[in-house]
């Protein structure tokens, strides 16, 4: 079965500092990976996504991510977090011929972003 | 083109009522899901509509169904209200099977 898992549930950078995200996936084949983020009391909207190809994606408001098959990983980075950056990020993994329009997601990662 | 549009935003129910959420998709997409998203479970798939069939179903009781009308527009319902039905229901569309998802702004359901 598949599954995401997000190790940090809770990340504090500074404001200019770098940042990196953790996901793992657990999947047979390569699957679809998304990255999403939530402001309080929203909806999520999609920064970015990976189906074939490029191993680096890159998305919306700087954000890039990285596929690396071989640590089952979808890391989400931005050179320089800016304070609106600060809200809740979400891995995704989609793919699978069974299971039409589901995203199974991680847990989410918490950014906080000080001043 | 305008996005994914949920209505109500908010709502207060009792337990033991029941309750009807709409989702308007993206123009153009066909395929509907939903959402729950809680503090403790996270966002957990309810079920997918692809004209007007749902093809996939998550692992929530039957108290909980959805449509799905022929304008692509869907409903879920849930009947026989629990304090823990108590969450934050996203609705997302997308225009293929398996591809990116464009998700509302969700309604925020409070049982009371």
């Amino acid at each position: 079965a598949q599954s995401v898992t997000q190790p940090d549930i809770h990340i504090t950078v500074s404001e200019g500092a770098s940042l990196e995200l953790r996901c793992n996936y657990s999947y047979g084949a390569t699957p679809y990976l998304f990255w999403y983020v939530q402001s309080p009391g929203q909806g999520l909207q999609l920064l970015l996504k990976y189906f074939s190809g490029d191993t680096l994606v890159q998305g919306i408001k700087g954000f890039e991510a990285e596929f690396k098959r071989s640590q089952s990983s979808f890391n989400l980075r931005k050179p320089s977090v800016h304070w609106s950056d600060a809200a809740e990020y979400f891995c995704a993994v989609g793919r699978d011929s069974g299971n039409t329009g589901k995203l199974i997601f991680g847990q989410g990662t918490t950014l906080q972003v000080k001043p | 083109k305008a996005g994914v549009t949920q209505t109500p935003r908010y709502l207060i129910k009792t337990r033991g009522q029941q309750v009807t959420l709409s989702c308007s998709p993206i123009s153009g997409h066909r395929s509907v899901s939903w959402y729950q998203q809680t503090p403790g479970q996270g966002l957990q798939f309810l079920f997918e509509y692809f004209s007007e069939t749902q093809r996939n179903k998550g692992n929530f009781p039957g108290r909980f169904s959805g449509r799905q009308f022929s304008n692509s527009r869907s409903e879920m319902n849930v009947s026989t209200l629990e304090l823990g039905d108590s969450a934050l229901y996203l609705c997302a569309s997308s225009s293929t099977d398996l591809g990116e998802q464009y998700f509302g702004p969700g309604t925020r359901l409070t049982v009371t």
